[in-house]
């Protein structure tokens, strides 16, 4: 059975203080790892998505990168803005030619000025 | 364009009642799906679509219908609504089933009574 296991389920940070976090995952046939953002009250936005274990993508203070097992959003100096729920989430065959996503329950951030 | 959108944003619904959640997309797309979200759970697939008038089942899909008439729309029918139904519904679509990013709509919150 896919597993999608994200840590921490919450995290609080001083706005300029990186981190990161995590995401790791046990699937067969990994076709795409995708990491989304969910504000309260909307729907999941769409960050990156990452095909393949050394691959890294970058967008403003948010980095993404990809290993066999694992991967990893690293925020850097972050802002009260940043604050959302960062979710994770693998896609990989489901059997008689499906491909679905497996979802993380997600990683509350909170960005405190 | 108006990306993914859902009618209604609210709604309340006595046990046993039926009703359909709207979703709908102006992208092209040719897969849609409904997941549904309860606290502390991720996100679960409950019916999808790789194409008009093609339709299959998810995770969860016990007590839910759902068609596709066009390459737009993508109704979900709920037949006799159950507490347990109780939760926030996502629509959303993407290029092709298969390694593409998916784009959520709004959600519609859902509290069966």
């Amino acid at each position: 059975e896919d597993q999608v296991t994200q840590s921490p389920e919450a995290l609080r940070l001083q706005e300029g203080e990186s981190s990161s976090l995590n995401c790791s995952y046990t699937v067969s046939g990994l076709r795409g790892l995708f990491w989304y953002r969910q504000d309260p009250g909307k729907g999941p936005e769409f960050l990156f998505t990452l095909y393949s274990a050394g691959e890294e993508k970058e967008k403003e203070r948010l980095k993404a990168t990809l290993t066999k097992k694992e991967s990893f959003l690293h925020i850097t100096a972050p802002k009260p803005e940043d604050s959302a729920t960062y979710l994770c989430a693998v896609q990989a065959p489901s059997g008689a030619g499906s491909y679905q996503l497996t979802f993380g329950k997600g990683t509350k951030l909170s960005v405190i000025p | 364009n108006a990306g993914v959108t859902q009618t209604p944003k609210f709604q309340v619904l006595k046990t046993g009642q039926s009703m359909t959640l709207q979703c709908a997309q102006d992208m092209n797309h040719e897969y849609m799906s409904w997941y549904r979200q309860d606290p502390g759970m991720g996100l679960r697939l409950i019916h999808y679509s790789v194409g008009a008038g093609i339709t299959d089942q998810g995770e969860v899909p016990n007590g839910y219908n759902v068609s596709r008439s066009t390459t737009e729309d993508f109704p979900l029918r709920l037949l006799s609504a159950a507490p347990s139904q109780t939760s926030v519904y996502f629509c959303a679509s993407s290029y092709s089933m298969r390694g593409y990013e998916q784009y959520f709509g709004p959600g519609t919150r859902l509290t069966v009574t």
